[in-house]
């Protein structure tokens, strides 16, 4: 069973501070990572995605992946009461092969 | 440009019906996949067309079926229902043949009494 696991939260960080996302998943040879934000009530938005080893940033949004320990995380630098949302990490086997989703990690930014 | 697009937005059913959800992706996009979530599951992946074809399935019953048309357009059907099918369905649409970022629609909210 090819799996993407997430910790459910709610993980609270006070406004400001960094917030660290994690995301694991079973399958050794997912091409591609993606993560999602989801609002309440609301569908899940696009807001990285990352194919390669290291790190990738855009704004105050920084993907970090590690195939050798199947790990993929989400910082978000700066938090602001309006980034809180559930993040769902997605992984990609590759090609046509279908997404899998974690079942999200619910942030929550203290003012 | 417009983006994906679900009718109805919100449904409600009684056990033993059927239901009809439609999705309409991005302009160009030819690769529309269906998702189901519920608070406890999460989101769970349906089916995946492209260019008409199913390529992918999820781990559903046979009542859950989909199609697509030749304008890339998509139905899923869901004969039967029941209780447990109250979810929140999302359709996502992808440009390419490759399956890498998804757009999603508002989905469709279904409630089966």
């Amino acid at each position: 069973q090819k799996e993407v696991e997430q910790n459910s939260g709610p993980l609270s960080v006070p406004e400001g501070a960094i917030a660290s996302l994690n995301c694991t998943y079973s399958d050794r040879g997912s091409q591609s990572f993606f993560w999602y934000r989801q609002y309440s009530g609301k569908s899940p938005e696009l807001i990285m995605f990352i194919y390669s080893n290291g790190d990738k940033e855009d704004g105050r949004f920084t993907a970090q992946l590690n195939k050798a320990s199947q790990y993929v995380s989400l910082l978000i630098r700066d938090s602001q009461p309006s980034d809180s949302a559930t993040y769902l990490c997605a992984v990609n086997p590759g090609g046509y092969q279908k997404v899998t989703f974690g079942i999200g990690t619910k942030l929550q930014v203290i003012p | 440009k417009a983006g994906v697009t679900q009718t109805p937005r919100y449904l409600i059913k009684t056990r033993g019906q059927q239901v009809t959800l439609s999705c309409s992706p991005i302009s160009g996009h030819r690769s529309v996949s269906w998702y189901q979530q519920t608070p406890g599951q999460g989101l769970q992946f349906l089916f995946e067309y492209f260019s008409e074809t199913q390529r992918n399935k999820g781990n559903f019953p046979g009542r859950f079926s989909g199609r697509q048309f030749s304008n890339s357009r998509s139905e899923m059907n869901v004969s039967t229902l029941e209780l447990g099918d109250s979810a929140l369905y999302l359709c996502a649409s992808s440009p390419g043949r490759e399956i890498n970022e998804q757009f999603f629609g508002p989905g469709t909210r279904l409630t089966v009494l």
